[in-house]
C-alpha cells in the first residue's frame, strides 16, 4: 500500500491566520491526491481533488498544491467554520488510503 | 439531491453476524463505485473495499480482506458490508462514499452520514 503521512497531526491557530498542511506519499502518485474536512460527528466533505482543483462549493480560501509525492492544503484566512481535521488521500491506487489526519485547532 | 442514505446504528455482541446498508439516490446507482471507510473511535479513515454496483465486481484492502464482505443490490440501488462473526474490535462508525470522477481523476465526492456499529458482551 501506498503510506501517506501528514504533517503537523495537530494545530493550533487563529481566526484570520493563514494555515498550511503538509502530505506525502511513499511514493509517486502524480496529482492523484484529494484532501477532505471532518467536523465531529459528521461525514467527511471532499474539499480538493487532484491535488489543486476546488469542489464545487467551496470557499476559495481553500488551495491545494503539489505533485509527486509532497502537497499542502493551505487555508488563507481562518474563519471559525474551519477548524476541523483534515485528511489527505491518495487515489492514485486501485487500494486508496488516507493520511492519519491534521486537527486544527483554535488558539 | 444525489445523498447516500445509510442504516441506523447497531449494538451486536462477539460472534454474531451484521449487515448494513447504504441506499443511493438522485444519480445512477449503476455508473458510481462504492466504497465503505472505517472510522474507529478517536481515530483516522481506513479504506475498506469497493464495488461497482453495475457487475458487483469487489476490490478489498489487504486489511479487511476476509473479514467483510461488501454486496449490492442494483435493484434497490443500495450496497451493504456484512460481517459474519463480529468482534469487539469492530466497534467503529461505518461509512460509505461515492467514487465520483472529474476527468482522469476520482475522489468520494458524496458520502452516507455513517453507521455506528458497537460489539460488546
Amino acid at each position: 500500500d501506498i503510506q501517506m503521512t501528514q504533517s503537523p497531526s495537530s494545530l493550533s491557530a487563529s481566526v484570520g491566520d493563514r494555515v498550511t498542511i503538509t502530505c506525502r506519499a511513499s511514493q509517486s502518485i502524480s496529482s492523484y491526491l484529494n484532501w477532505y474536512q471532518q467536523k465531529p460527528g459528521k461525514a467527511p466533505k471532499l474539499l480538493i481533488y487532484a491535488a489543486s482543483s476546488l469542489q464545487s462549493g467551496v470557499p476559495s480560501r481553500f488551495s491545494g498544491s503539489g505533485s509527486g509525492t509532497d502537497f499542502t492544503l493551505t487555508i488563507s484566512s481562518l474563519q471559525p467554520e474551519d477548524f476541523a481535521t483534515y485528511y489527505c488521500q491518495q487515489s492514485y491506487s486501485t487500494s486508496v488510503t488516507f493520511g492519519q489526519g491534521t486537527k486544527l485547532e483554535i488558539k | 439531491e444525489v445523498q447516500l442514505v445509510q442504516s441506523g446504528a447497531e449494538v451486536k455482541k462477539p460472534g454474531e453476524s451484521l449487515r448494513i446498508s447504504c441506499k443511493g439516490s438522485g444519480y445512477s446507482f449503476t455508473s458510481y463505485w462504492i466504497s465503505w471507510v472505517r472510522q474507529m473511535p478517536g481515530k483516522g479513515l481506513e479504506w475498506m473495499g469497493r464495488i461497482d454496483p453495475s457487475d458487483s465486481y469487489t476490490n478489498y484492502s489487504p486489511s479487511f480482506q476476509g473479514h467483510v464482505t461488501i454486496s449490492a443490490d442494483k435493484s434497490i440501488s443500495t450496497a451493504y458490508l456484512q460481517w459474519s462473526s463480529l468482534k469487539a474490535s469492530d466497534t467503529a462508525m461505518y461509512y460509505c462514499a461515492r467514487r465520483g470522477s472529474r476527468g482522469n481523476y476520482v475522489a468520494f465526492d458524496i458520502w452516507g452520514q455513517g453507521t455506528m456499529v458497537t460489539v460488546s458482551s
